[in-house]
């Protein structure tokens, strides 16, 4: 079974902080991808990554970053978290063969 | 770019009622769909895919969709529905080879026992 997890269900931070997300998968994935999902709005891509040190910009890359150092941990960084950054954050791994993506839990993000 | 749509937002249904959640997408290339499934406090799961053939396809728990290329269409359907199938439903579009997926609003469907 392809396995992703998320660092953090839960986080509170405060306006103006950095803020680490921190995605792991187990299954020698090479794509991985960062959403956000909001009521209403589905999942919006924020970035993905085709390999180590390759990234690039999804639909809504603004106040994001993200940082692909070995091939199975895929980070998104808040650089200076904002209220409306605010949501769930979702990381998903692609299995190439099956040609389906698979998501961790979540992490809920409060931004305060 | 593609876009995707799931017009009805709310669903809410008694046990055994049949449904049919409905998805378009904009784009008239080579497409992969999905339909995802959240249960309440769970995470995001696959229900089933369509890449070719058969247009209709069969899920996990008596799910099915079928594909309409004509439509744009893959609506989600299911005979009769039980309690437990209380959780947000998102369809997904990837153009193929693409690698990206775009994801439906999301329909929330409750089943009232």
């Amino acid at each position: 079974d392809v396995k992703v997890t998320q660092s953090s269900r839960y986080l509170v931070k405060r306006t103006g902080e950095k803020v680490f997300l921190e995605c792991v998968q187990d299954m020698d994935h090479e794509n991985m991808f960062w959403y956000r999902q909001d009521p209403g709005l589905g999942l919006r891509l924020i970035y993905f990554s085709y390999d180590v040190k390759m990234k690039e910009k999804g639909d809504i890359p603004e106040g994001y970053s993200v940082s692909r150092e070995k091939k199975e941990r895929f980070s998104l960084i808040l650089e200076s978290a904002s209220t409306n950054q605010t949501s769930m954050y979702l990381c998903a791994s692609l299995d190439r063969i099956q040609e389906t993506q698979y998501f961790g839990p979540g992490t809920r993000l409060l931004v305060l | 770019a593609q876009s995707v749509s799931q017009h009805n937002h709310h669903v809410i249904l008694s046990e055994a009622a049949s449904l049919e959640l409905g998805c378009n997408y904009s784009y008239g290339g080579t497409v992969n769909l999905f339909w995802y499934v959240q249960y309440p406090g769970q995470h995001l799961q696959l229900l089933l895919k369509y890449f070719s053939g058969d247009p209709l396809v069969k899920g996990i728990k008596g799910f099915e969709a079928e594909f309409i290329k004509s439509k744009f269409s893959f609506n989600l359907r299911k005979p009769s529905v039980q309690w437990s199938d209380t959780a947000e439903y998102f369809c997904a579009v990837e153009n193929t080879g693409f690698q990206k997926l775009v994801f439906g609003t999301g329909t929330r469907l409750l089943v009232s026992p």
